[in-house]
């Protein structure tokens, strides 16, 4: 099993709907919770981090863990074609270890 | 501040040839981070530097790869003996103080190996 599980997707909206993007991980060690947005042939780009249980929200974008069940999701509202990207998940466990934990990015298409 | 740099954007070179790529992090960021994306894969972490010290390092990191960072400033990643394997995309990260998980990535350098 793999650390972080992301469905590859890909996802396919109309313009305006509510999308829900998903990670699942097994280590309970990770702490911080992050989301990438990466446009094809492009760096990832940070949305949202998050450390603890709940939601946090910026803008359009909710982000929301669960630490119990080990489930991480995004929620982007009122979606624009321009969110046609891969999403990524990636989790770290701030122990001494800096490195990022990727799910493999969910790809999105935002049809106008 | 114009964000993480990373030079080249492409490398096409043959099997056995070496190659170096150079990453400029954002001013200021202590930290720095190489990552490898393959096609339909997220980022795998490659290595990690805090200042100048390089303070960990993948099992993916095999004795081909090397990496720098003088002066705690630019870093740079050499591969040795390409392999079509290593075909792949490089990315730069940074990163301030004790965020170490508020990471900024470059816009990756694409190599291919012929």
């Amino acid at each position: 099993q793999k650390e972080v599980e992301q469905d590859p997707g890909p996802l396919s909206v109309p313009e305006g709907a509510i999308v829900s993007l998903n990670c699942t991980y097994s280590n309970s060690a990770f702490q911080y919770f992050m989301w990438y947005r990466q446009y094809s042939r492009k760096g990832p780009e940070l949305l949202m981090y998050t450390y603890s249980s709940g939601n946090k929200e910026d803008g359009r974008f909710t982000a929301q863990v669960d630490k119990s069940s080990k489930y991480i999701s995004l929620f982007i509202r009122d979606s624009q074609p321009s969110d046609s990207a891969t999403y990524l998940c990636a989790l770290e466990s701030g122990a001494g270890s800096y490195q990022l934990t990727f799910g493999k990015g969910t790809k999105l298409s935002v049809i106008p | 501040d114009t964000g993480v740099s990373q030079n080249p954007r492409h490398k096409i070179t043959k099997r056995g040839q070496n190659v170096t790529f150079r990453c400029d992090p954002i001013s200021e960021h202590n930290r720095l981070y190489w990552y490898r994306q393959t096609l339909g894969q997220g980022p795998e972490f490659l290595t990690y530097f805090q200042n100048e010290a390089q303070l960990e390092k993948s099992r993916l990191l095999s004795d081909r790869f090397s990496a720098e960072r003088p002066k705690g400033s630019f870093s740079t990643l050499e591969i040795q003996r390409t392999e079509q394997g290593d075909s792949a995309m490089y990315l730069c990260a940074s990163s301030f103080g004790t965020a170490t998980y508020e990471q900024y990535f470059g816009p990756g350098t694409r190599l291919t190996v012929t």
